[in-house]
């Protein structure tokens, strides 16, 4: 069964240090997203990506934050200079191309991110 | 706006109990519903959903019926297994406008042998 994967499952950073999680949609779907999860909070939307550009971003997506699908196949989240609130959980996700009112999003395992 | 309220956990449960994680949601208009579960070391996995007002979404077991006059979306299972132990988060997708899962907070369900 296809699945969403991410790279690395965990990365250790130093504050101000820029970081790059990559993710490897399933190969037909179109919409790509980045979630993350403070531990012990929600699962919270970052950024929705869709024809090669955002369709929607929350206030969390500031300028630090960037995400780019540089080769047909990888979809990947920069953060310029990481700080210590940036350490989390990100999810990667995809969806079919369609959406409407069954729309289901298929989550990567996680990238655990820990800025020192 | 829209949010998702989940039972705070951990919820401990012996094999073969019934489990039920309450969830209720704020939002406008009708949107969608959906269990998530995550498995140690797993990513999230869709468990179950349900698209409209009194529509029952099940698998595996699992349950959870719409019910928008209570706002609610509990889960339930009549028996756990060991197997089930997982974090369960509750989400609502409005679609339209905005693509992105609204989440509540997770619980983590223990069930012990």
């Amino acid at each position: 069964e296809p699945e969403v994967t991410q790279t690395p499952s965990h990365q250790v950073t130093q504050m101000g240090q820029e970081v790059i999680l990559r993710c490897v949609p399933i190969s037909n779907h179109l919409y790509f997203y980045w979630y993350r999860q403070i531990l012990g909070q929600k699962v919270e939307f970052l950024v929705s990506f869709y024809n090669n550009e955002i369709s929607e971003k929350s206030e969390i997506f500031d300028d630090q934050f960037s995400v780019e699908r540089p080769d047909g196949s990888n979809f990947t989240l920069k953060i310029r200079s990481t700080k210590l609130e940036d350490s989390a959980m990100y999810f990667c996700a995809s969806s079919e191309p369609g959406g409407g009112s069954s729309y289901e999003q298929y989550f990567g395992p996680g990238t655990r991110l820990t800025v020192t | 706006g829209n949010s998702v309220t989940q039972m705070e956990g951990p919820v401990t449960l012996s094999e073969e109990a019934f489990l039920t994680i309450n969830c209720t949601y704020t939002a406008t208009g009708y949107p969608s519903l959906f269990w998530y579960v995550q498995y140690p070391g797993e990513g999230l996995q869709l468990l179950l959903k349900a698209t409209k007002a009194d529509d029952k979404g099940s698998n595996k077991g699992f349950e959870a019926t719409y019910r928008k006059e209570t706002t609610s979306f509990h889960l339930e299972k009549g028996s756990v297994q060991v197997s089930d132990s997982a974090v369960y988060f509750c989400a609502l997708y409005y679609g339209g406008a905005t693509n992105k899962l609204i989440f509540g907070t997770g619980t983590l369900l223990a069930v012990q042998p």
